[in-house]
């Protein structure tokens, strides 16, 4: 267990439509990473938070929206959901703000099924 | 991140030690090398990281090679429970880049 939730487990909607998943960080940690891993496209960094403020931008999509709280949880908003955006989306924390020593700690996923 | 090149599988056997090369040959003097692994239906996980010295830890050990272009994680007795992707990441940036990583299969 490493101490990163993420809510929910599984998740299934229709094309068109919105959904937000959540993730809460180990205690103490202040950066959160959001993930997509498809089968075609391999585990994708998407976007990081630091104690609330966006830190970096990868592979992110502009139907896409994430924000962290004050209490350092964070939320991954998908809308416009297509058939693609099927997939195991990961949320990672760590403690600092991602320097090139930082370890991440990756939560359990969830796993997204748009049909 | 330094691009990295991982054999895309390997097989063990049980209770033998395990190599598992990564070629970065781009990768800059304050990359630090990174390991994750993914076990079959979980996220992924920390192995070890380094920068230049060999590390060790509880999990593996990490061996750089000196001119940091190679590098090679070490699992001293494989078992069951480490048939997973094993990750090597290049890591100069707040981001880790994954690429395939390598699927090591752990016969008994």
């Amino acid at each position: 267990d490493s101490g990163v939730t993420q809510t929910p487990k599984h998740l299934i909607t229709a094309t068109g439509q919105r959904v937000t998943l959540r993730c809460s960080p180990r205690s103490g940690d202040l950066s959160v990473y959001w993930y997509q891993q498809s089968l075609d496209q391999g585990l994708q960094f998407l976007i990081q938070y630091y104690n609330g403020e966006e830190r970096a931008k990868g592979n992110i999509l502009e139907r896409f929206s994430a924000q962290q709280f004050p209490d350092l949880h964070s939320e991954l908003n998908l809308s416009s959901l297509e058939l693609g955006d099927s997939a195991l989306y990961f949320c990672a924390s760590s403690v600092g703000g991602g320097s090139v020593s930082d370890t991440q700690y990756f939560g359990p996923g969830t796993r997204l099924t748009v049909l | 991140d330094a691009k990295t090149t991982q054999p895309n599988s390997m097989e063990s056997n049980e209770e033998e030690p395990v190599h598992l090369p990564c070629n970065h040959s781009t990768i800059s003097g304050t990359d630090y090398i990174h390991w994750y692994r993914q076990l079959p239906s979980q996220g992924p996980e920390y192995v070890i990281h380094g920068l230049t010295s060999n590390v060790n830890n509880r999990m593996a050990s990490l061996a750089i090679a000196e001119d940091r272009k190679s590098s090679t994680l070490i699992l001293h007795r494989a078992t069951l429970r480490d048939a997973a992707v094993y990750y090597c990441i290049g890591r100069n940036n707040n981001d880790m880049r994954f690429g395939a990583g390598t699927r090591l299969t752990v016969k008994p």
